[in-house]
């Protein structure tokens, strides 16, 4: 079936970075658009960004614009989102999922990242 | 940017209770519009895509409509596995936005 599984929990230092990946089975990565959600807790969604696995192509939203990255391999059929100079605004739980016309079907079990002194 | 706002934010219903959530986007957005229901600890899911294409395996009693500004997600008769958040989505422009949520809560 079609699957997304992202690594870990990760702590980190505000003005570090942080990467997350999302790796994809079930279904031909490259077919797919790959999108970044974060949802602080309690708060609704957000939505970060995309990415394209086949021609590397990248879209984010203007709140992270210079702060995050996405990347992939499609080798290993992953993704990955990097988010840097991290601050303790930036605790959240941080989403992939699969695009099609920018509808998410299915989501990733998602990351917690927390951003601590 | 493209704003979404839901409303309400929180409802209370009992099951078997007809409830709507009401989407408005703040420029036409046609009917790139998608609904998703997230659970407490998991991620969303997928429940209606433009605007009224119910998702393969939901269940028949979730239905959308509308277009343009403004949209509608009705559960016709709640079942006790339906109160969650629901949060609508555009997709209309590349750089897409959620609404802020809707929470639905047993009375």
């Amino acid at each position: 079936q079609v699957q997304l599984v992202q690594s870990g929990a990760e702590v980190k230092k505000p003005g570090a970075s942080v990467k997350v990946s999302c790796k994809a089975s079930g279904y031909t990565f490259t077919s797919y658009d790959i999108n970044w959600v974060r949802q602080a807790t309690g708060q609704g969604l957000e939505w970060m960004g995309w990415m394209n696995p086949n021609s590397g192509n990248t879209g984010y939203a203007q709140k992270f614009q210079g702060r995050v990255t996405m990347t992939r391999n499609t080798s290993i059929s992953t993704a990955y989102m990097e988010l840097s100079s991290l601050r303790s605004e930036d605790t959240a739980v941080y989403y992939c999922a699969r695009g099609l016309v920018f509808r998410f079907d299915p989501w990733g079990q998602g990351t917690l990242v927390t951003v601590s002194s | 940017d493209i704003q979404m706002t839901q409303s309400p934010s929180s409802l209370s219903a009992s099951v078997g209770d007809r409830v709507t959530i009401t989407c408005r986007a703040s420029q036409s957005i046609s009917s790139y519009l998608n609904w998703y229901q997230q659970k407490p600890g998991k991620a969303p899911k997928l429940l209606i895509y433009a605007a009224s294409s119910l998702q393969s395996g939901v269940p028949s009693r979730f239905s959308g409509s509308g277009s343009g500004t403004d949209f509608t997600l009705t559960i016709s008769s709640l079942q006790p596995e339906d109160f969650a958040t629901y949060y609508c989505q555009q997709s209309y422009s590349t750089l897409c936005s959620f609404g802020q949520g809707t929470k639905l809560e047993i009375k």
